[in-house]
């Protein structure tokens, strides 16, 4: 049972568009949300993160929108650029320190 | 800080044999944890430690696999005997607080 659903599963975005990937989860003890983003060849990154006290988090051109009624959670990554073409990971946690990830989205974005 | 240093970086091995993946965290860091990915299913959590004490391990798919961590600096994820479908790329992540997860670079597997 995937905990955590992740859409879409891939994404073709246009450099200077902006890339939305969303998730949505059941779980109402989760309470971290974390991005994570993965390079060919490379483990998984911290991105950003947010916690359900709040409905947004700008880092950079990164932003996590939080829908706590929905239990929907999304990442914008606005003027995409073609370094940011990677695969994008949603996760989330409760209490133990345990990570459960979406399925992830491939991003390309195009010159 | 060198990050999470994992060896192998690429194992190719026959099926029935016995493979060893290798983890070092980083220093300070008391949460451990192995995952493996593939196309199909994703990332999949197979076990973690706190402070070198295996807390679930509900993830391990069978009893062909194994993890220890005999202290801080050290675990070991071992599959015997090894099986095609076992072909993936295994992570070694560790953390010093919830969520603060940093990834080793992975140990590409095949199974032939």
């Amino acid at each position: 049972q995937q905990q955590v659903k992740q859409s879409p599963q891939s994404l073709i975005v246009q450099k200077g568009g902006i890339s939305i990937i969303n998730c949505a989860y059941e779980n109402t003890a989760f309470d971290y949300f974390p991005w994570y983003q993965q390079f060919p060849g490379k483990g998984p990154a911290l991105l950003i993160a947010i916690r359900p006290d709040v409905s947004e988090k700008k880092e950079g051109r990164f932003t996590i929108s939080f829908n706590k009624s929905a239990k929907q959670f999304s990442l914008h990554i606005m003027d995409s650029q073609p370094g940011d073409s990677a695969t994008y990971f949603c996760a989330a946690s409760a209490g133990a320190n345990n990570l459960f990830f979406g399925t992830g989205t491939r991003l390309t974005v195009i010159p | 800080d060198a990050g999470v240093i994992q060896s192998p970086r690429h194992e190719v091995t026959e099926m029935g044999q016995e493979v060893t993946l290798r983890c070092k965290p980083i220093s300070g860091h008391d949460y451990l944890f192995w995952y493996r990915q593939t196309m199909m299913r994703g990332l999949e959590l197979l076990i973690y430690f706190n402070n070198n004490v295996p807390i679930d391990d509900s993830g391990m798919p069978e009893d062909r696999f194994s993890a220890k961590m005999p202290n801080a600096s050290f675990s070991t994820l071992k599959i015997q005997p090894s099986e095609p479908r076992d072909s993936a790329v295994y992570f070694c992540a560790s953390s010093l607080w919830r969520g603060g997860y940093t990834f080793g670079s992975g140990t590409r597997l095949t199974v032939v």
